[in-house]
């Protein structure tokens, strides 16, 4: 059954560094999103993306992320200076024309 | 907007027992449902999912939930409980076209 992949799965970062987080969607689908799970809180929404371009994104989606699909096959997340707050675990989705995201593995951010 | 209400943080029983988790749910129109499960340090796996037709829904690993749209509620439920149930459940709402919201989360815990 096809997956949606991360990488890397761990990833521990300098603050104030750049990171960018990597997914492959599942190849024919056409909605991507990224959330967000801080340790021991709920998942949270943070973008979503169709089209080449952002569809909707939340409060927490701010002027130092942002989000591309270089190619064909990537789909990538970048904090352009983190945070210790930012230290999460964060989710790539997507999906087709139906409602069901499917979610990859994860990759788990660790701002020092 | 959507929403999603989890009561219940953290919910123990006894391996053989049944389980219902509760989730209600806010949104305008109908709502597709969803209910994930997360074990430590691990991804998101779809349980089941919640888009038309018959209420009471079928998932994977024995579990089943119910739609009641008159108590806005999504109910995760499994008759005997196993040990290795235990985990992070995620009840999630969404629509055609849209993000997910997801729930606080109920954390399980099973005794022998």
């Amino acid at each position: 059954e096809p997956e949606v992949t991360q990488t890397p799965s761990h990833q521990v970062t300098q603050m104030g560094q750049e990171v960018i987080l990597r997914c492959v969607p599942i190849s024919n689908h056409l909605y991507f999103y990224w959330y967000r799970q801080i340790l021991g809180q709920k998942v949270e929404f943070l973008v979503s993306f169709y089209n080449n371009e952002i569809s909707e994104k939340s409060e927490i989606f701010d002027d130092q992320f942002s989000v591309e699909r270089p190619d064909g096959s990537n789909f990538t997340l970048k904090i352009r200076s983190t945070k210790l707050e930012d230290s999460a675990m964060y989710f790539c989705a997507s999906r087709t024309a139906g409602t069901t995201q499917y979610f990859g593995p994860g990759t788990r951010l660790l701002v020092l | 907007a959507q929403s999603v209400t989890q009561p219940d943080i953290h919910i123990t029983v006894s391996e053989g027992a049944s389980l219902e988790l509760r989730c209600n749910y806010s949104y305008g129109a109908t709502p597709y449902l969803f209910w994930y499960v997360q074990s430590p340090g691990q991804g998101l796996q779809l349980l089941l999912k919640y888009f038309s037709g018959d209420t009471l829904v079928q998932g994977i690993k024995g579990f089943e939930a119910e739609f009641k749209r008159s108590q806005s509620s999504f109910n995760l439920r499994k008759p005997s409980v196993h040990w290795s149930d235990a985990a992070e459940y995620f009840c999630a709402v969404g629509a055609y076209n849209n993000d997910m919201r997801f729930g606080a989360g109920t954390r399980l815990t099973v005794k022998p």
